[in-house]
């Protein structure tokens, strides 16, 4: 069955310093999406980025970066030097191509970045 | 940026009416989806909706829920006797096809309050 862990529920940081969020999944199926959305506190679901499971390549976007390793299950989001408008709930989310598209979310990680 | 739109963005209605949650998905996207997120917990998949029929769907969807495309363009989720346990925030989202090479896009939610 597929899940996916977000074990880190909260974490809170002082503005500028790096912080990696956690995202663990478990799935059957060997072809698979992995996605990151932030929620801020209006409530929306922005979406970060969306990785397939043929490409492990890392990203960096900005001051974001995700690394994703098929031999761990893992797919972490890195904030480099964060900013209080970064805080928020942040979802790593899956979804198996055996499925008709539905995402499977984790629980979430609130951060909160103070200044 | 194309965007699904949902309405309204705050619903109050009294347990054991009906409701009808209104979204307008992405014009070229043929995948539709909806979802909900009770206060403070993860987001849930309800139903996945193609070619004019339900693709998948939780066991949350039971029989009190429904999805239509009436006219090709709305997407619209029904509660037909709400329960207090029906608030939540409902997210439609859509998507081109299930590569999302272009993208799963969520709306920005409709809150609905169940007195």
């Amino acid at each position: 069955a597929q899940k996916v862990t977000q074990a880190q529920t909260e974490i809170s940081v002082v503005e500028k310093e790096d912080v990696t969020l956690d995202c663990v999944y478990e799935t059957r199926d060997t072809t698979y999406y992995l996605f990151w959305y932030k929620q801020p506190p209006s409530g929306e679901l922005v979406f970060l980025i969306r990785r397939n499971s043929f490409d492990e390549q890392n990203e960096i976007s900005g001051r974001y970066s995700w690394n994703f390793q098929k031999s761990t299950s893992s797919f972490n989001f890195t904030i480099t030097a964060s900013q209080v408008v970064d805080s928020a709930v942040y979802f790593c989310a899956l979804s198996e191509w055996g499925s008709q598209g539905n995402l499977i979310f984790g629980k979430g990680t609130k951060l909160s970045v103070k200044p | 940026e194309p965007e699904v739109t949902q309405t309204p963005s705050h619903q109050v209605t009294q347990m054991g009416q009906e409701v009808i949650l209104r979204c307008v998905p992405i014009s070229n996207h043929l995948y539709f989806y909806w979802y909900r997120q009770i206060l403070g917990q993860k987001v849930e998949f309800l139903v996945s909706f193609y070619n004019n029929e339900i693709s998948e769907k939780s066991e949350i969807f039971d029989d009190q829920f429904s999805v239509e495309r009436p006219d090709g363009s709305n997407f619209t989720l029904k509660i037909r006797s709400t329960k207090l346990e029906d608030s939540a925030m409902y997210f439609c989202a859509s998507s081109e096809d299930r590569t999302y090479n272009y993208g799963y896009t969520f709306g920005s939610g409709t809150r609905l309050t169940v007195v």
